[in-house]
């Protein structure tokens, strides 16, 4: 079955980088969009980016334009999120989403979701 | 940027009663490319309903979506104990998906 696990998160003082990583397993990662999905503590979802299934496409959610990179390595199944220039309001749960579309054909919807790693950013 | 307000809030209710969730979103959200998910404390969220009103593999028929345009709507038939969760709806018909805010179901 699909499996998403996300790493990387942790505590971070403001201004610093951080790489997230998200380590996929299940299904033919090459195929599939993926994206990055946010939460800030006991507040709502945000979508923050998404990458193609070969990587050659991405976009990513206004706010984060400039300062976050999304990547992927589809040799070790692995999406990764690099996150520099770190606020406070980047404080939140990062969740890696599969998108259902295969191939190109990306819904932006999100049916499979990792468990999620913390990025805490406080001084 | 399409944004979506979710009514109410909260919404207290007890076990076998009937829920139902808004989801009203700034601009009409093409092609009914409206999703809704279920979280609980501490885990991901579930995806429910896709494309406003089919039912993901494995949502009991008690979960069902509808609507089109600007208004859209969750309805849980009767709530089951499990069902007691935050309720989000998300659009995903322009290049930048957003959610709402999230609607709680509560036990009352």
């Amino acid at each position: 079955q699909v499996q998403l696990v996300e790493s990387g998160g942790g505590v971070v003082q403001p201004g610093r980088s951080l790489r997230l990583s998200c380590a996929a397993s299940g299904f033919t990662f090459n195929s599939y969009d993926m994206h990055w999905v946010r939460q800030a503590p006991g507040k709502g979802l945000e979508w923050v980016a998404v990458i193609s299934f070969d990587g050659s496409n991405k976009d990513y959610v206004d706010s984060v334009k400039g300062r976050f990179t999304i990547s992927r390595d589809n040799s070790k199944n692995t999406l990764y999120l690099q996150i520099n220039s770190l606020r406070a309001e980047d404080t939140a749960i990062y969740y890696c989403a599969k998108d259902p579309g295969l191939r190109g054909s990306s819904w932006y919807y999100f049916k499979h979701w990792g468990q999620g790693t913390l990025v805490t950013v406080s001084s | 940027e399409i944004v979506l307000t979710q009514s109410p809030g909260t919404l207290s209710l007890s076990p076998g009663e009937r829920a139902t969730l808004s989801c009203r979103a700034s601009q009409s959200v093409t092609s009914t490319y409206l999703a809704w998910y279920q979280q609980k404390p501490g885990q991901a969220p579930r995806l429910l309903i896709y494309g406003a009103s089919t039912r993901d593999t494995g949502i009991p028929d008690r979960f069902s979506g509808s609507g089109s345009g600007t208004d859209f709507t969750l309805t849980i038939s009767r709530l089951e104990p499990e069902d007691f969760a935050i309720y989000y709806c998300q659009q995903y018909g322009s290049s930048s998906p957003t959610f709402g805010g999230g609607t709680k179901v509560e036990i009352k």
